[in-house]
Parts: structure tokens; C-alpha cells; sequence
């Protein structure tokens, strides 16, 4: 069964770069060429897409964070990653990774991580 | 404001039939597939509804989804406490510099 889990430090001070990964286990992050995704939730408020990236390294991003943000992928660790720089207390929020249910970015995410809290805080 | 529409709450009583709607537009909800999510506090949203009105393994067939044209809607029957949870729409838009959208989601009160 696949499944998903996102790493990184809980506590990012403003102005610095907030990293995670996450690590896809039970199937390969290239069968089936499926997109994966980050989505984060602000506490007390709805999911924001953030970006997503193809196997292959093809990265798409949310055009408010376009500026901030790197997702990466290292298939020899079954694993992707996201970068986001400069970052504020609206950047506060738990982080999901998750996968794309079809060869195609307009398809939705089907399975998720259990998310993780980030805090930017001094 | 999120660009899928969805009401805020919806309550019903143990064995009722709740629906809960999300609407859109043309470039998102009238071309392209809507997901729901079902999540629970402190926890990852589920994949409820895949593709409009596809069922994922595991999800009990009193969830149903529809769409048509510009908005769509998420079905309960049976309701049951467990349902008790926040619910959220989800499409890709087409005209959208932030392809990806979700509704502000839908607090479910079991009465």
C-alpha cells in the first residue's frame, strides 16, 4: 500500500528557508508516472495548493509562491522535496505531500501524507 | 474567498440524507473532474470522491458525488456521528494561474 511521509523541522525563523521531504514508500514515485504534490493548510483555514512535480523533474507551481518556492525529486530515495524561502508567519501552516491519481496534473490528489506542522516563528 | 463555493456548515440528524454543494465556473467545475475530501480534526484529508462520482476502495457507498455544469455536490445518506467532519471540493481550473482549487470547505454537524 502506498503511503507517504513528509519530514523537516517543525520551527522556521522568519526571513529563512523552510525545507520538508517526503519519502514514498509501498510503490516507486516513477511507476505509472503520477505527479506529486504539496498542499498546505493555514491553522483554522482551507487547503492551498502550493505546487507539484512530474517524475521526470517537471515542476509546476501556485503563481502566488512561484517566486519562493523549489520542489525537487530524487527518484534513487523515492523521494521529493520542497523549498520555500523567505518565509513569514503566514507561512505557518501543516504540509502535505501527496499523489496526483493519474499521469496528469488536472487529475487530484488521491493519496496523502499525514501532514506536517510547520511554525516560522523567532 | 476561495473559488469553489461551498457553504460554510450543513447538519443532520443520525439517518438522514445531507448534501453538500460546491460551485464553480466554466474553466473548473464545467470542464474538468471535482474530487472531495473528507477531514477529520488533526488529521490528512481522505479522498471521498474521486473524478465527479468515483468511489476509492473502502469509502462506504452511503458517499455520492454529481456534477453538473458548473457546480457539484456531495451526497451523505444514512448519516451516520463518524461523518462528523470538515468536507472539501476540489478542481483543476483552466484559466487559473493557481491550477489547483479547493473550496473553504463544509463543517458537518451530526445533530
Amino acid at each position: 500500500q502506498l503511503q507517504l511521509q513528509e519530514s523537516g523541522p517543525g520551527l522556521v525563523k522568519p526571513s529563512e528557508t523552510l525545507s520538508l521531504t517526503c519519502t514514498v514508500s509501498g510503490g516507486s514515485i516513477t511507476s505509472n508516472s503520477y505527479y506529486w504534490g504539496w498542499i498546505r493548510q493555514p491553522p483554522g483555514k482551507g487547503l492551498e495548493w502550493i505546487g507539484s512535480i512530474y517524475y521526470s523533474g517537471n515542476t509546476y507551481y501556485s503563481s502566488s509562491l512561484k517566486s519562493r518556492v523549489t520542489i525537487s525529486v530524487d527518484t534513487s530515495k523515492s523521494q521529493f522535496s520542497l523549498k520555500l524561502n523567505s518565509v513569514t508567519a503566514a507561512d505557518t501552516a501543516v504540509y502535505y505531500c501527496a499523489r496526483h491519481d493519474y499521469s496528469s496534473l488536472s487529475y487530484g490528489m488521491d493519496v496523502w501524507g499525514q501532514g506536517t506542522t510547520v511554525t516560522v516563528s523567532s | 474567498q476561495s473559488v469553489l463555493i461551498q457553504p460554510p456548515s450543513a447538519s443532520g440528524t443520525p439517518g438522514q440524507r445531507v448534501t453538500i454543494s460546491c460551485s464553480g465556473s466554466s474553466s473548473n467545475i464545467g470542464s474538468n473532474y471535482v474530487y472531495w475530501y473528507q477531514q477529520f480534526p488533526r488529521t490528512a484529508p481522505k479522498l471521498l470522491i474521486s473524478r465527479n462520482d468515483e468511489r476509492p476502495s473502502g469509502v462506504p457507498d452511503r458517499f455520492s458525488g454529481s456534477k453538473s455544469g458548473t457546480s457539484a455536490s456531495l451526497a451523505i445518506s444514512g448519516l451516520r456521528s463518524e461523518d462528523e467532519a470538515d468536507y472539501y471540493c476540489a478542481a483543476w481550473d483552466d484559466s487559473l494561474s493557481d491550477p489547483w482549487v479547493f473550496g473553504g470547505g463544509t463543517k458537518l454537524t451530526v445533530l
